[in-house]
């Protein structure tokens, strides 16, 4: 099973650059979530998605976008890369639970995206 | 959100209990007890969870006391792959956002 899947694993960008980051789940989870963690930090949230269509902003947004076209997808744009973007960027997701409650939902993170602004 | 208190940092010698403590004095009665543990260079990875019940599963056990203001999550035999930063989480069962609210963690070191 390939969970969440990340790429790329690393990426350099130069100031003012652009990139998109992307993730893919296999697991038909309705949740979806960007977060970043600097050096020696716990992770923070960017964005969220509910669902497809459905994209919501976390701690810190600035800076990024998201979009949520498909369950599978949840790709994280910046448009002008700077240098405190710098950071490992984790992608998860986890399952909408029927009963309407979810906050046992377990979340599933890829391996992350590396990425150095320089 | 309600926050968690762990000690930065812990050591445990190999094939020996662990308990990790966490201090959630202001928790919520809805709010969910959640524990992830990061390895070197990977992305965090859930490791058990509770509400007011002690529970257990094939990783660990979660102890949660009785005025729910502090929990412990127990290796009952820490192998030297169980070092890792480990992070206690509270996570409510109401609202619309879905975050997990990450603190600095307890970095855990297993010595053989």
């Amino acid at each position: 099973n390939a969970g969440v899947t990340q790429t790329p694993k690393f990426r350099i960008l130069k100031i003012g650059q652009s990139m998109t980051l992307q993730c893919a789940q296999d697991m038909n989870h309705n949740y979806m979530y960007w977060y970043r963690q600097d050096p020696g930090m716990g992770l923070k949230l960017i964005y969220y998605s509910v669902g497809a269509g459905i994209t919501d902003k976390g701690e810190v947004p600035n800076g990024y976008n998201v979009s949520r076209s498909t369950t599978e997808d949840f790709p994280l744009r910046l448009e002008l890369a700077a240098p405190s973007q710098t950071s490992v960027y984790f992608c998860a997701s986890s399952p909408l639970r029927v009963s309407g409650s979810y906050s046992n939902q377990p979340q599933h993170f890829g391996d992350g995206t590396r990425l150095s602004i320089l | 959100d309600a926050k968690t208190t762990q000690p930065n940092s812990m050591e445990s010698n190999e094939e020996e209990p662990v308990h990790l403590p966490c201090n959630h004095s202001t928790i919520s009665g809805t709010d969910y007890i959640h524990w992830y543990r990061q390895l070197p260079s990977q992305g965090p990875e859930y490791v058990i969870h509770g509400l007011t019940s002690n529970v257990n599963n094939r990783m660990a056990s979660l102890a949660i006391a009785e005025d729910r203001k502090s929990s412990t999550l127990i290796l009952h035999r820490a192998t030297l792959r169980d070092a890792a930063v480990y992070y206690c989480i509270l996570l409510q069962s109401s609202g619309s956002a879905r975050q997990l609210t990450f603190g600095s963690g307890t970095q855990l070191t297993v010595l053989p």
